[in-house]
């Protein structure tokens, strides 16, 4: 069945360094690729999504580009913030029904 | 701005008891999730409801859970009786299809503790 990998957290960088969390999937066809973010104490947000091969999603200064020979859709920022600290969230959504396959998140820790 | 809508927020009770879970999805929007999310399972799936129709319930444990959608404003998620394994943060999200995916909104959670 489908599934989805993220690398494994916490990943602890400073202020202004360079971030990304690696997701690799598994799945049939051609599935639509996430990431939500979840900040402390609150519920997950859409940070970005790409829906074909090649996309690149965009937000927040967040991107991931949907990369089909890989089975790959990993998250970069150039420079993160304090505020970026987060739970960050790999997902998938395939053809054969609209459910979210979702990887099992990455905390991510900023330090000023 | 639109936003998903729980009740209550926090939520601690005892073993044995009931326990309902209010959600209320964003206005227009025609399919509610409900999920559970623990330290041990991450975030799991526990049934989800398209115009008011469940369509698929099979992560939520039948004996104990049920799940209802009485109007397009209000979806129930009801536990009775409760066991300290449930106690999780159990959150709602609404959304709408977008071609072969629903673009999700979470509301913010009830955290439930059952002692």
């Amino acid at each position: 069945g489908d599934s989805v990998t993220q690398m494994e957290g916490p990943v602890t960088l400073s202020e202004e360094a360079f971030l990304t969390i690696n997701c690799t999937y598994t799945a049939t066809g051609y599935p639509s690729l996430f990431w939500y973010v979840q900040y402390p104490g609150e519920g997950l947000q859409l940070l970005l999504k790409a829906t074909k091969a090649d996309d690149k999603g965009s937000n927040k200064g967040f991107e991931a580009t949907y990369r089909k020979e890989t089975t790959s859709f990993h998250l970069e920022k150039g420079s993160v913030q304090v505020s970026d600290s987060a739970v960050y969230f790999c997902a998938l959504s395939g053809d054969s029904n609209y459910q979210l396959i979702w990887g099992a998140g990455t905390k991510l820790i900023i330090k000023p | 701005d639109a936003r998903v809508t729980q009740t209550p927020r926090h939520k601690v009770t005892e073993m044995g008891q009931e326990v309902t879970m209010r959600c209320q999805p964003i206005l227009g929007h025609n399919t509610v999730f409900w999920y559970r999310q623990t330290m041990m399972q991450g975030l799991e799936l526990l049934a989800y409801f398209r115009n008011r129709a469940p369509l698929d319930d099979s992560g939520m444990p039948k004996d104990r859970f049920s799940a209802e959608m009485p109007d397009a404003t209000l979806a129930t998620l009801k536990i009775q009786p409760s066991e300290p394994r449930d106690s999780a943060v159990y959150f709602c999200a609404s959304g709408l299809p977008q071609g072969n995916f629903y673009e999700q909104y979470f509301g913010p959670g009830t955290r439930l503790t059952v002692t």
